[in-house]
């Protein structure tokens, strides 16, 4: 079993939809949760950085954690076509400075 | 303020050349990482860099790969003899510390190709 698992999608979406991207993970250690976003041809980008189980909103962005679950989300409200990317979720905990990435989840929003 | 910044941005090469890839990180960042990126996976850990301390080299995947990093700055990963399964995205990225409320930030990478 992977540490953090990914659907890779694609997910395909009409503009203006609620997009909700999904990561789970094996480890109850894991405490640092992140959510990247990746245009083509360009690193990732930093979105959400939460620590916390619970929800953390920025903008139309929204990070979940649900600890217990082992369960990370990412909502995009009012979601644009400039939000087409790949977006990744990022996982470490307090021991160590190594993340774990998921593989990614390819999102298009169409106009 | 600058990025991370990594060059070049894409490299062509034949099949058991070397190459050097060079990260420039953010100024003041203290830790620096590489990563491999394949199409369909995830982002691979290859070394680490924390100021003055020795690497953690255990992500790195032959003894053709190596990397340094000098003073405390510009890091540089090595390729020898390359192959073709060397063929993928290597990004870098710099923090602050390695602390766990410092995240990372990404350059945009060198796609590297070998034919």
């Amino acid at each position: 079993q992977k540490e953090v698992e990914q659907d890779p999608g694609p997910l395909s979406v009409p503009e203006g939809a609620i997009v909700s991207l999904n990561c789970t993970y094996s480890n109850s250690a894991f405490q640092y949760f992140m959510w990247y976003r990746q245009y083509s041809r360009k690193g990732p980008e930093l979105l959400m950085y939460t620590y916390s189980s619970g929800n953390k909103e920025d903008g139309r962005f929204t990070a979940q954690v649900d600890k217990s679950s082992k369960y990370i989300s990412l909502f995009i409200r009012d979601s644009q076509p400039s939000d087409s990317a790949t977006y990744l979720c990022a996982i470490r905990d307090s021991g160590t400075y190594k993340y774990i990435f998921g593989t990614g989840t390819r999102l298009k929003v169409l106009a | 303020g600058a990025g991370v910044s990594q060059s070049p941005s894409n490299k062509v090469t034949e099949k058991g050349k070397d190459v050097e890839l060079r990260c420039d990180p953010i100024s003041g960042h203290t830790a620096l990482y590489w990563y491999r990126q394949s199409l369909g996976q995830g982002l691979e850990f290859l070394i680490y860099f924390q100021g003055n301390s020795a690497p953690d080299k255990s992500g790195l995947p032959s003894d053709r790969f190596s990397a340094e990093r000098t003073g405390g700055s510009v890091s540089t990963l090595t390729i020898q003899r390359t192959q073709q399964e060397d063929s993928a995205v290597y990004l870098c990225a710099s923090s602050q510390g390695s602390g766990s409320n410092q995240p990372q930030h990404f350059g945009d990478g060198t796609r590297l190709s070998i034919l």
